[in-house]
Order: structure tokens, then sequence, then C-alpha cells
């Protein structure tokens, strides 16, 4: 059975990092390329990157480029998406998902809510 | 990288079909064959619906169907239920590597 299990809610203050991490379990964890996709509260979704579990290779949506850092343990077939410098309206629940082709996911987690206040 | 556009929202009653449209550019939908959909319920995880374009996974009712002209991707839904309410996603491949979502479509069933 393909799982990824995130770790649970946090709460950060503005200017803090927030790492979030995602599990797999049931498959090769380095066949397959992990994505990162956020969706902001009433907001629509928005990714974020991916990360090559193979070989540590990553990509960035431009937004995220120089605040996002993606970063995987084979030994343990866990993912981590590291955000920094966290705003307000970087609130939102962050899903990691693995990518079965170039463009779509299967499964996905279930989810973190990351919330930034002060 | 720019988001896909996207209606704002599509309504229908049960029983008739409606479309949405995701429009890119010769970047991204114009050049690949990697555009797939996503339904997402109020609280729930995206549930893919459609992949490379057309292609159903295993489960997804039939009623869903997939198609692409240009830089225009669309999603069709026949037979519409008041199962199919929910937010709608499209996503494809760019030039860059990277991966575009549209801007999400509200389906309303009548």
């Amino acid at each position: 059975h393909v799982q990824l299990v995130q770790s649970g809610a946090e709460v950060k203050k503005p200017g803090a990092s927030v790492m979030v991490s995602c599990r797999a379990s049931g498959y090769t964890f380095t066949g397959y390329y992990m994505h990162w996709v956020r969706q902001a509260p009433g907001q629509g979704l928005e990714w974020m990157g991916w990360i090559n579990p193979n070989n540590g290779d990553t990509l960035f949506a431009q937004k995220f480029e120089g605040w996002v850092t993606m970063m995987r343990d084979t030994s343990t077939g866990t993912a981590y998406m590291e955000l920094s410098r966290l705003k307000s309206d970087d609130t939102a629940v962050y899903y990691c998902a693995r990518a079965m082709s170039a463009n779509w996911f299967d499964p996905w987690g279930q989810g973190t809510l990351v919330t930034v206040s002060s | 990288q720019s988001a896909l556009t996207q209606p704002a929202s599509v309504s229908g009653s049960p029983g008739q079909s409606i479309t949405i449209s995701c429009t890119g550019t010769s970047s991204d939908i114009g050049l690949y064959n990697y555009v797939s959909w996503y339904q997402q319920h109020p609280g729930k995880i995206p549930k893919l619906m459609i992949y490379d374009v057309g292609y159903r996974p295993s489960g997804v009712s039939n009623r869903f169907s997939g198609s692409k002209s240009g830089n225009t991707a669309s999603l069709t839904i026949s037979g519409l239920q008041a199962e199919d309410e929910a937010d709608y996603y499209c996503t494809s491949y760019t030039i860059t590597s990277a991966l575009a979502f549209g801007t999400g479509t509200k389906v309303t069933v009548l």
C-alpha cells in the first residue's frame, strides 16, 4: 500500500523557518520524484518544486528560489521541505506528492498546516 | 512560471455536460501532452481525474474526459451529478521542467 505520511501542524512566527517531512512507504523511494505543493486558505494549488530522491537534484518554482530547500533521507524514505523567512502569507497547507510522470501525482500526503502568526 | 488560466466558476444542472477550459502558452500546454486535472472537495486532498491530456486513472468515472487544442486544455464532465460539485485544477509540465497549476474552477451543480 503506497502511502505518504507528513509531519504534524506547525505554528511559526514571522521570520522563522519551518521543516515539513514526508515519509514514504510501499514503494521504492528513490524511483519517483517527490513534489511539494501548497494551498493557502481558500486559495488554489501552488506548485513549489521537486526533488529527485535518487540523487538529490532539485528544481524550484521561480517564486521560491532562494528560500525553499528540499532534501531527502534515503535510509528512511523521507523527503523534507524547509521554507525560511516565513511571512504571514506563507500560512497554508503543504502537501508532498509522488510524481508518476512528468506532471501527475499519486498519492498525495495528507497535508501539513503551517500557520505563520506573531 | 505563470498560473494557467481557468474560469472561476462553471455551473450546470444534473445530467447536463459542462466543460472547464485551461489556457496556457506554447511553452507549456501547447508544447507537451502533459496536462492533468484534479478534483478537490472542501477539506480534502486533490484527486487525480485525468492525466496526459485524456487518460483516466483506474476508478475514475468515464463521465470525465480530457482534451487539448493548441494552448488550451479542457475537462468535460458529462451527466453531471451532485457529487461532482468541487473545485477543479489543471496542471501542465513546462519548458523549464517546472509545473504550473491552473487558477482553479468551482463547479456548482444547480
